[in-house]
């Protein structure tokens, strides 16, 4: 267990109105990501955080933006959100020592329906 | 760029059965292999990795041999069990300083009694 948590678990919002998803870490683990997991492409990337304020994009980041404040939480904002944004949501971690080095572990997921 | 390509499922067995899920990948340098799976409800876990050529990642009877010449990662079991119901995604990931994790497209596995 990594201690990853993330919420909500569930969403239902409309279309064009901003979403917030959390991703909270107890661990103090530098790096964290966000993917968004679609059937018949897997997971992908859409944005990382290195550390605190640090932050890059991934393959499909055009809609969403993150911020990180603090080293434990790391959000990920839907402005203006739309039908395609409409999937299961990952957060995941980089381990930092052992056997774990260099490995994400995954968070249990959020899913978000834009209706 | 790098891609992952993963035989496409479900794939459907009896329990007992022998397992193969097909993996092959393209990348520019020299990637970490990686098979999670997916249990119903639940985020990805690691089952298993290998990190260069000729290397063996093997866990919870799972093994996957990395293969450079064939640019292959195929994940094995010897006797599948129903517990071993999931999705499995084989998945990349380039050398230092690179932070994306490249995935297929997954393998639903459904094991029957």
């Amino acid at each position: 267990d990594a201690g990853i948590t993330q919420s909500p678990r569930h969403k239902v919002t409309e279309t064009g109105t901003p979403v917030t998803l959390r991703c909270h870490q107890t661990e103090n683990h530098r790096y964290m990501y966000w993917y968004r997991q679609d059937p018949g492409h897997g997971l992908r990337l859409i944005h990382y955080s290195y550390g605190v304020k640090d932050t890059d994009k991934g393959e499909v980041s055009d809609g969403y933006s993150v911020s990180r404040s603090k080293t434990e939480d790391f959000l990920l904002t839907l402005e203006s959100a739309t039908s395609s944004q409409t999937s299961v949501y990952f957060c995941a971690i980089k381990g930092t020592s052992g056997s774990a080095y260099n490995e994400q572990f995954f968070g249990p997921g959020t899913r978000l329906t834009v209706l | 760029g790098d891609s992952v390509t993963q035989m496409e499922g479900p794939v459907t067995l009896s329990e007992e059965a022998f397992l193969t899920i097909n993996c092959t990948y393209t990348a520019t340098g020299y990637p970490s292999l990686f098979w999670y799976v997916q249990y119903p409800g639940e985020g990805l876990q690691l089952l298993l990795k290998a990190t260069k050529a000729d290397d063996k990642g093997s866990n919870k009877g799972f093994e996957a041999t990395y293969r450079k010449e064939t640019t292959s990662f195929h994940l094995e079991k010897g006797s599948v069990q129903v517990s071993d119901s999931a999705v499995y995604f084989c998945a990349l990931k380039e050398g230092f300083g690179n932070e994306k994790l490249t995935f297929g497209t997954g393998t639903r596995l459904t094991i029957i009694p």
